[in-house]
């Protein structure tokens, strides 16, 4: 089943800060994050494991919560770059190696 | 070397019409998987190849689409008797090794309209 992305369309001003969040209704093991800017390939962030830790670099991170079958991708002190569409992509284990995509959130940073 | 590369970019024909899609990996990358992506949407499965074999083509709508990958290099989505509603974007995907923890690397799609 398709997670659920949360908002669906967000507008910052340079410097601010946001985030989106990924929710399932299955038990997940991993989450993939990628942005996409209109037009262009899918561009990955980063993947969260089952039992892993909050994982990112710099100002961009995520956080996977196993409970709430819920990941969180939180963007700092935003930068006009961050702007396009952001997916997450869910994987349930085992032998499914297919990705689940929600519909995207909508990033515009303005300056 | 380079990253996943998709012909054409852009593909027009009309209802009714055969069209093929080519798709390749990133070398060395023994998965290969195709989305579809409509407006609006986010990617959404179609087939994924393991070196020359499709391991999963439950996300294929109908038999009007087909994939290969004879050689477990590149791949061509062919799709019959086209209809409107297969306009989108198709994309293609490579990973490593097929792993659920695999990073899946986008080519930049194909974008079909059917008239």
């Amino acid at each position: 089943q398709q997670p659920v992305q949360s908002p669906q369309a967000v507008i910052l001003r340079e410097g601010e800060d946001a985030v989106i969040n990924c929710s399932s209704s299955k038990a997940l093991y991993s989450v993939h994050w990628y942005r996409q800017k209109h037009g262009e390939a899918p561009v990955f962030l980063m993947i969260l494991l089952k039992g892993g830790e909050q994982k990112g670099h710099e100002k961009i991170s995520a956080s996977f919560n196993e409970k709430k079958q819920q990941s969180s991708l939180y963007l700092t002190a935003s930068q006009l770059s961050y702007s396009g569409t952001y997916f997450c992509g869910t994987d349930s284990g085992g032998s499914n190696y297919k990705l689940t995509f929600g519909k995207g959130t909508l990033l515009t940073v303005n300056p | 070397g380079a990253g996943v590369s998709q012909t054409p970019s852009n593909k027009v024909t009309e209802k009714g019409k055969y069209v093929e899609l080519r798709c390749d990996p990133i070398s060395g990358h023994t998965a290969l998987y195709w989305y579809r992506q409509s407006l609006g949407q986010g990617p959404e499965f179609l087939i994924y190849f393991q070196g020359t074999g499709a391991a999963d083509d439950s996300g294929l709508p109908n038999d009007r689409f087909f994939a290969v990958r004879p050689e477990g290099s590149v791949s061509t989505l062919k799709i019959q008797r086209t209809e409107r509603g297969d306009s989108a974007v198709y994309l293609c995907a490579s990973s490593e090794l097929g792993l659920a923890t695999d990073t899946q690397y986008f080519g930049p799609g194909t974008r079909l309209t059917v008239l």
